[in-house]
């Protein structure tokens, strides 16, 4: 497809873990990169995944890159309440020194 | 170190009025980015310079939108005249272009226009 898509909508109890997945666009694409945005704040970077590695964890964040599906995935293990926020995805594609970006993925922690 | 700082923060004004947006980017930064995020969608791309050097601005409006970075480190976004779809978030974003071009974003600047 054209564009990075994301499901719109997770919810998830306090403590249980999130998974967020995004599908991109651009089998070449040279880095994936996972954005926060709290409300009325800008993008946050919480990590990001060069397109030879198949997954990075950075403490309680995993990330999965499926190359061939072009898929990509967000573990947030023990789910604060607050991680409630927008978690956008995007990718660079080869190229390009800009990033693009999903729709975003609303994340819903309930207490 | 400071991040990147936007101002306005909030704007509000009428249809055909013009409007500028401001933005510093972290020091030492040479790609500067503008942003523009619509409620409930990720953010797109309106211009990049590298250093002072508009180098994509493919998706620029460039009948009523403007924009500079004078000696390649403050930049400015104008519209003029404002149309009531302009209303939107405004991100400026800045990287150092090297390995894995992370970008920096600032709170944005939301625009209404009414």
């Amino acid at each position: 497809g054209e564009d990075v898509e994301q499901s719109l909508f997770l919810s998830v109890r306090e403590g249980d873990s999130s998974v967020i997945n995004c599908t991109y666009t651009d089998s070449s694409s040279t880095y994936l990169y996972w954005y926060k945005q709290e409300p009325g704040a800008g993008l946050q970077l919480l990590t990001y995944i060069f397109s030879n590695m198949d997954m990075k964890q950075d403490q309680r964040l995993t990330v999965l890159l499926n190359k061939k599906d072009k898929h990509l995935s967000l573990r947030i293990a023990d789910t604060q309440t607050g991680d409630s926020a927008i978690y956008f995805c995007a990718e660079r594609k080869t190229g390009a020194n800009n990033l693009f970006f999903g729709t975003g993925t609303r994340l819903t922690v309930i207490p | 170190e400071a991040g990147v700082v936007q101002s306005p923060r909030y704007k509000i004004i009428e249809k055909k009025q013009p409007v500028a947006f401001w933005c510093n980017p972290i020091s030492g930064h040479n790609t500067l980015y503008w942003y523009l995020q619509n409620l409930g969608q990720g953010p797109e791309l309106l211009i990049r310079y590298e250093n002072e050097e508009a180098v994509d601005d493919s998706q620029l409006p460039k009948d009523r939108f403007s924009a500079e970075r004078l000696k390649g480190v403050d930049s400015t976004l104008k519209i003029q005249p404002a149309e009531l779809g302009d209303s939107a978030v405004y991100l400026c974003a800045s990287s150092y272009s090297s390995g894995a071009n992370v970008l920096t974003f600032g709170a944005g600047s939301r625009l209404t226009v009414l």
